[in-house]
């Protein structure tokens, strides 16, 4: 089984913090991807990473950096976190290839409360 | 403007009866159409994934259908559980000819089954 695993559950920090969020998996996938979902709007793409050091830009990149150092691990930071970006963030992978193409494992997800 | 529409936004059905989940998409071409459950919580699981040439495709009580002339598809979910109590997506991706395809989610429908 297909096993993706977020580094925190729930979180809270403060306004002006910067924030890591950290993300694994486990089957050798080329793409990583980081989704934040609030209610009403669905889940909306932050960043890609398609490859080690290789990243695009989703819908909403502002405000967000991202990070992939090795294969199995994508992180997303937040710089200068704020309010706004109270949330839930989703990680996923799927296999490599069109990103579009192969099936989406998502992690667990990691509530963030900024205050 | 949100190119994945479902309907109803939210559903209460009791135990032992069925139902069915609708999205309606603008997306075109398109590679594959997927239906998501996602838990309270919890991310979001794939149940089926079709491509434009599969007009059904079922896991267990799970039946998705796909109209790509009318570009609807639907989830029917027979003898409904307890458990089926969750928030179902629909999910479609567009192969815009980078690595980065594209994927559209829609905003979900909140499925309450009562005892």
């Amino acid at each position: 089984d297909v096993k993706v695993t977020q580094s925190s559950r729930y979180l809270v920090k403060r306004t002006g913090e910067k924030v890591f969020l950290e993300c694994v998996q486990d089957m050798d996938h080329e793409n990583m991807f980081w989704y934040r979902q609030d209610p009403g709007l669905g889940l909306r793409l932050i960043y890609f990473s398609y490859d080690v050091k290789m990243k695009e830009k989703g819908d909403i990149p502002e405000g967000y950096s991202v990070s992939r150092e090795k294969k199995e691990r994508f992180s997303l930071i937040l710089e200068s976190a704020s309010t706004n970006q109270t949330s839930m963030y989703l990680c996923a992978s799927s296999p490599g290839g069109l990103a579009g193409t192969y099936e989406q494992y998502f992690g667990p997800g990691t509530r963030l409360t900024v205050t | 403007k949100n190119q994945v529409e479902q309907s109803p936004q939210s559903l209460i059905i009791l135990e032992g009866k069925n139902c069915t989940l609708q999205c309606n998409y603008t997306v075109s071409p398109f590679s594959n159409l997927r239906w998501y459950k996602q838990d309270t919580g919890r991310g979001p699981v794939s149940l089926t994934i079709m491509t434009f040439s599969e007009n059904t495709k079922s896991n267990g009580r799970y039946t998705a259908t796909l109209d790509a002339d009318t570009k609807q598809s639907s989830l029917h979910i027979t003898a409904s559980q307890l458990s089926d109590s969750a928030s179902y997506i629909c999910v479609v991706s567009f192969d815009r000819g980078s690595t980065l395809g594209r994927l559209y989610f829609g905003r979900g429908t909140q499925l309450t089954v009562w005892p």
